[in-house]
């Protein structure tokens, strides 16, 4: 079964500190894998896009690392402010385009 | 540009009724997906229509159907609603080519009663 795991589930940092959110997956033969925010109750703004071929893509504060060999990409949210408050989520795109997601870390930052 | 649309934003509707909901993919997309998502959970893939086809589907028994217009538009339907169909479902488009990166609209909210 193709599983995606984020850890943590949940984190909460005092505004300007710099963090990572870890995403795990079993399957290697990954197309490409985003990473997306979600506010509460509404849709998801895609952040990043690594393709298979690349190791990571970089968007202002956010820098994004894919490593297929060990199933595994961090986010990383540099000088966090309040407005990064929201739902983290990844997933990753199989040869068929279907995104296979996981569950979040929701991410709370403290003024 | 436009992006994503969704229709309608809110649904209640009552267990065993039919529901229909619509999407307009991004100006210049013409693969659009369907997504169900439960309170607290990752986004669960329903299927894919490209060229008025369905292309992929997800684990989702019958009562979940789709159509896409010849503008690219898509519907999704969902026949003897079950209490647990509500959900937020995402509607998201791409091109078929190229990195695929998905772009999603704001969802419809539907509450099953």
């Amino acid at each position: 079964k193709q599983e995606v795991t984020q850890i943590p589930a949940a984190l909460s940092v005092p505004e300007g500190e710099n963090l990572v959110l870890n995403c795990s997956f079993t399957d290697s033969a990954i197309y490409n894998l985003q990473w997306f925010r979600q506010d509460p109750g509404k849709g998801l703004t895609s952040l990043l896009l690594i393709q298979s071929s690349q190791r990571e893509q970089t968007s202002g504060r956010l820098n994004a690392s894919l490593d297929k060999s060990s199933g595994r990409s961090t986010l990383y949210i540099a000088a966090s402010q309040p407005g990064d408050s929201a739902t983290y989520l990844c997933a990753w795109a199989d040869s068929n385009y279907q995104l296979i997601w996981g569950a979040g870390t929701k991410l709370i930052i403290k003024p | 540009d436009a992006g994503v649309t969704q229709s309608p934003t809110h649904l209640i509707k009552t267990r065993g009724q039919q529901v229909t909901l619509r999407c307009s993919p991004k100006s210049g997309h013409d693969t659009v997906s369907w997504y169900q998502q439960a309170l607290g959970q990752g986004p669960q893939f329903i299927f894919q229509y490209y060229e008025e086809e369905e292309r992929q589907r997800g684990n989702f028994p019958d009562r979940f159907s789709g159509h896409q217009f010849p503008n690219y538009s898509s519907e999704l339907n969902v026949n003897a609603l079950l209490l647990g169909d509500s959900a937020l479902y995402l509607c998201a488009s791409s091109l078929p080519t190229g990195d695929n990166e998905q772009y999603f609209g704001p969802g419809t909210r539907l509450t099953v009663t």
